[in-house]
């Protein structure tokens, strides 16, 4: 069974800080990597996706990616209260299916 | 553009009703999905449709049944529903292929007195 892992939460940063979430992934056959927010009540919408090992970012998120360690996470700086949500990692291996993980429920504190 | 849609939003069945959710998609996805989410579980497959005229099981399929109806729609047929079928469900569809991403409707949120 395909398992992709994640600290439930809740992952509490005040204002303005980096908020770390972190992700593993047990087949090393994995080859993409997506993090998606979902606001409660609502659906997954994509925030990041990775395929490479090393570091990329968009705006305030980096995504990092390290396949030696099958090990991902997402940095959110300067976050915002808007930030605050739920963060599920997703990971696909060979071409059509998804594994999620539990969630990182985060809260940031004004 | 409205994506990937679904109904009913909400939904209230007894014990052993049947009822069929609904999803559709505009955007000429071949792969459509269907999961469900229950608290501190993540999203789990219930089943999918790599493309029109074929579906698969995925982790959870029991109890469930699905029709690829077309290229756009998919649906998620409960036969005879059971309080451990309580859960918000959602559609998701993408393209095929690794590094494509998914798209998800706004979600069912059922209820299985």
């Amino acid at each position: 069974q395909k398992e992709v892992e994640q600290n439930s939460g809740p992952l509490s940063v005040p204002e303005g800080a980096i908020a770390s979430l972190n992700c593993t992934y047990s087949d090393r056959g994995s080859q993409s990597f997506f993090w998606y927010r979902q606001y409660s009540g609502k659906s997954p919408e994509l925030i990041m996706f990775i395929y490479s090992n090393g570091d990329k970012e968009d705006g305030r998120f980096t995504a990092q990616l390290n396949k030696a360690s099958q090990y991902v996470s997402l940095l959110i700086r300067d976050s915002q209260p808007s930030d605050s949500a739920t963060y599920l990692c997703a990971v696909n291996n060979y071409g059509q299916n998804f594994v999620f993980g539990p969630g990182t429920r985060l809260s940031v504190l004004p | 553009n409205a994506g990937v849609t679904q109904t009913p939003k909400f939904q209230v069945l007894k014990t052993g009703q049947s009822m069929t959710l609904q999803c559709a998609q505009d955007m000429n996805h071949n792969s459509m999905y269907w999961y469900r989410q229950d608290p501190g579980m993540g999203l789990r497959l219930i089943y999918y449709s790599a493309s029109e005229g074929t579906t698969d099981k995925g982790e959870v399929p029991n109890g469930y049944n699905v029709s690829r109806l077309n290229k756009r729609e998919f649906s998620l047929r409960l036969e005879s529903a059971a309080p451990s079928q309580t859960s918000v469900y959602f559609c998701a569809s993408s393209e095929m292929g690794t590094y494509n991403e998914q798209f998800f409707g706004p979600g069912t949120r059922l209820t299985v007195l």
